[in-house]
């Protein structure tokens, strides 16, 4: 079974602060994403990685910033953390299919509180 | 974009079959239809996937209408732990399959 592990599953935060949240997957899969998880605004996408240090942005990637050194791992950081950013953080793999995109496999989450 | 509407919430007995409904009547022809569940406190998983032809597998079955305006999401012996809230997406392809979830519906089995 594919394996999409979130470093923490809670994590608390000080406003002002860079913060770190850290996903890997272990099925050797090209594409990684980061998404938010509010309630009543759904699932949103912050960035998403096709390939070692390739990033694109996603719906709402201001404050944010990803890192994709290895293949297997997708960074994504708070550059100065705010408490509009408190939320469920979600991490999604899947490989590339020919014309059909395969289906995404979710860590458990992290769920973020920015005091 | 494509969207979708689905019901905020249904009830289902445990071991019936569980139908939930989905409407995306704007979906274009190369987008497929994809069902992923959300138990509370966890992430989302994936459950199945079509285009036109109605699917299975071990754990729900997919009909998708032959206009694909709509499909039904079936498990066909509902237990207490598919309790959860069900998404039905429409895949995008511009931004490498980027997926929309909508409110979904939250399915609640009773003993």
């Amino acid at each position: 079974d594919v394996k999409v592990t979130q470093s923490s599953r809670y994590l608390v935060k000080r406003t002002g602060e860079k913060v770190f949240l850290e996903c890997v997957q272990d099925m050797d899969h090209e594409n990684m994403f980061w998404y938010r998880q509010d309630p009543g605004l759904g699932l949103r996408l912050i960035y998403f990685s096709y390939d070692v240090k390739m990033k694109e942005k996603g719906d709402i990637p201001e404050g944010y910033s990803v890192s994709r050194e290895k293949k297997e791992r997708f960074s994504l950081i708070l550059e100065s953390a705010s408490t509009n950013q408190t939320s469920m953080y979600l991490c999604a793999s899947n490989r590339p299919g020919q014309g059909l995109n395969q289906p995404q496999h979710f860590g458990d989450g992290t769920r973020l509180s920015i005091l | 974009d494509a969207k979708t509407t689905q019901p905020p919430s249904m009830d289902c007995a445990e071991g019936r079959a569980a139908n939930l409904p989905c409407n995306h009547s704007t979906i274009s022809g190369n987008e497929y239809v994809y069902w992923y569940r959300q138990i509370h406190s966890q992430g989302p998983q994936y459950i199945i996937h079509g285009l036109k032809n109605n699917e299975t597998n071990e754990m729900a079955s997919l009909i998708i209408t032959e206009d694909r305006k709509s499909s039904t999401l079936i498990l066909p012996h509902a237990t207490l732990r598919d309790t959860a809230v069900y998404y039905c997406i429409v895949m995008i392809y511009n931004q490498g399959g980027k997926l929309i979830f909508g409110q979904g519906t939250e399915l609640s089995v009773k003993p």
